[in-house]
């Protein structure tokens, strides 16, 4: 099992540009979940998704924050325009069937995003 | 809304020391789960818990459901530099995701 992949591992980018984050869930998981992580807030969850559909998308801190999910192997997560203040650690996780029994989250290795 | 607290917030150990962390949540789970993430990388899964009362086990790492629902403890015996690094605990949030707490910041001096 490869787990979940995202891609890139380090984005750098100026401010203004648009930033997109990929990400691979692990096969025959239902829930993919995006979160953000900085030293201020924590691991926030921003949303997820159940069987390709948005669950919640509450945690979105803005518009210019949008989330796909177009099929059950594939997910990306779109900044658009970037600000500084976007610059955290991205990770997406995946899971079974939610928070039941034998059904934790497995992480990404994350996107390190820097915004200048 | 549903709240996590580590404690503590970091700590400095020996080597060879054993080391104790503890997560208390403001309402009862069913589940706890114990991650540990590495510099420059997610958080990978350690112990999940399912029952209260339980004692999990994985190698030199020990983790308990407390009894009450409320809390969770993780213990690390014999502790060795590659421990370092940050545990996070977390317990779910409704059917279908999982809140995590602040965590705790380990660092081993050899």
């Amino acid at each position: 099992d490869a787990g979940v992949i995202q891609s890139p591992r380090h984005e750098v980018t100026e401010m203004g540009q648009e930033v997109t984050l990929r990400c691979k869930p692990i096969s025959g998981h239902d829930y993919l979940f995006w979160y953000r992580q900085t030293m201020m807030r924590g691991l926030e969850l921003l949303i997820y998704f159940n069987n390709n559909v948005p669950i919640d998308d509450s945690g979105m801190p803005e518009d210019r924050f949008s989330a796909k999910m177009p099929n059950a192997s594939f997910s990306n997560l779109k900044i658009q325009p970037s600000e500084p203040r976007d610059s955290a650690v991205y990770f997406c996780a995946s899971s079974l069937w939610g928070t039941g029994r034998n059904s934790p989250l497995h992480f990404g290795n994350g996107t390190r995003l820097t915004v200048t | 809304g549903q709240q996590l607290n580590q404690s503590p917030q970091s700590m400095f150990i020996q080597e060879g020391e054993d080391v104790s962390m503890n997560c208390t949540s403001s309402s009862i789970f069913n589940t706890w789960l114990w991650y540990k993430q590495d510099p420059g990388e997610g958080p990978v899964l350690l112990i999940a818990l399912y029952k209260a009362g339980e004692l999990t086990s994985n190698g030199r790492l020990t983790a308990q459901f407390g009894i009450t629902r409320k809390d969770s403890f993780l213990n690390i015996s014999a502790s060795i530099p590659s421990d370092v690094g940050i545990y996070f605990c977390a317990g779910p949030s409704g059917t279908y995701k999982y809140i995590f707490g602040t965590g705790t910041r380990l660092k081993v001096l050899a």
